[in-house]
């Protein structure tokens, strides 16, 4: 069955400091990937994607590249702030049916 | 920008009684879905709904679950006895031409609790 595994958290960083999340994942046929990120009290919501192997998924200074060789789709950002604080949610979809999502990794970032 | 809504936000209820989480997708979406999360742990595939029928479930949608779209425009989920394991955020997601393309959009949730 397809499986995503993220890097444990939490993961406690200084404003300024570079992120980086690790994701890795197993799959039948060629699935699409996809960071969501989940504020306090929010629903999910899709930060980036990418549908085919290298292409790179870029969004709010976010960066995650699908590496078909590794199976691993690692979110980065070179920068964060106070207000990246929140849920990352890693998880690959195969068709039009369920995705499947990684345990989340809890992100704080310290003023 | 176009929002999948859900009602209510939060919903108490007793053991053993019926309730019907509601939601309006995206209108020009044709995917429908549910999802829970337990405690803002993982998030759990219930089902998911195109062209007026299930596409897919899980193990966890059994025969106390439901889901309808009654009018074209709400989807619902009913949960015919509740259970306490069955408190957790409930959120509906809908997509344009199924998540491998775009992905989802979520809607903020309804937390269920069950006393």
């Amino acid at each position: 069955g397809n499986s995503v595994t993220q890097m444990e958290g939490p993961v406690t960083l200084s404003e300024e400091a570079f992120l980086t999340i690790n994701c890795t994942y197993t799959a039948t046929g060629y699935p699409s990937l996809f960071w969501y990120v989940q504020y306090p009290g929010e629903g999910l919501q899709l930060l980036l994607k990418a549908t085919k192997a290298d292409d790179k998924g870029s969004n709010k200074g976010f960066e995650a590249t699908y590496r078909k060789e590794t199976t691993s789709f690692h979110l980065e950002k070179g920068s964060v702030q106070v207000s990246d604080s929140a849920v990352y949610f890693c998880a690959l979809s195969v068709y039009a049916g369920k995705s499947t999502f990684g345990d989340g990794t809890t992100l704080t970032v310290k003023p | 920008e176009p929002e999948v809504t859900q009602t209510p936000s939060h919903q108490v209820t007793q053991m053993g009684q019926e309730v019907i989480l509601r939601c309006v997708p995206i209108s020009n979406h044709l995917y429908f879905y549910w999802y829970r999360q337990i405690l803002g742990q993982k998030v759990e595939f219930l089902v998911s709904f195109y062209n007026n029928e299930i596409s897919e479930k899980s193990e966890i949608f059994d025969d106390q679950f439901s889901v309808e779209r009654p009018d074209g425009s709400n989807f619902t989920l009913k949960i015919r006895s509740t259970k306490l394991e069955d408190s957790a955020m409930y959120f509906c997601a809908s997509s344009a031409q199924g998540p491998a393309n775009y992905g989802y959009t979520f809607g903020s949730g309804t937390r269920l609790t069950v006393v």
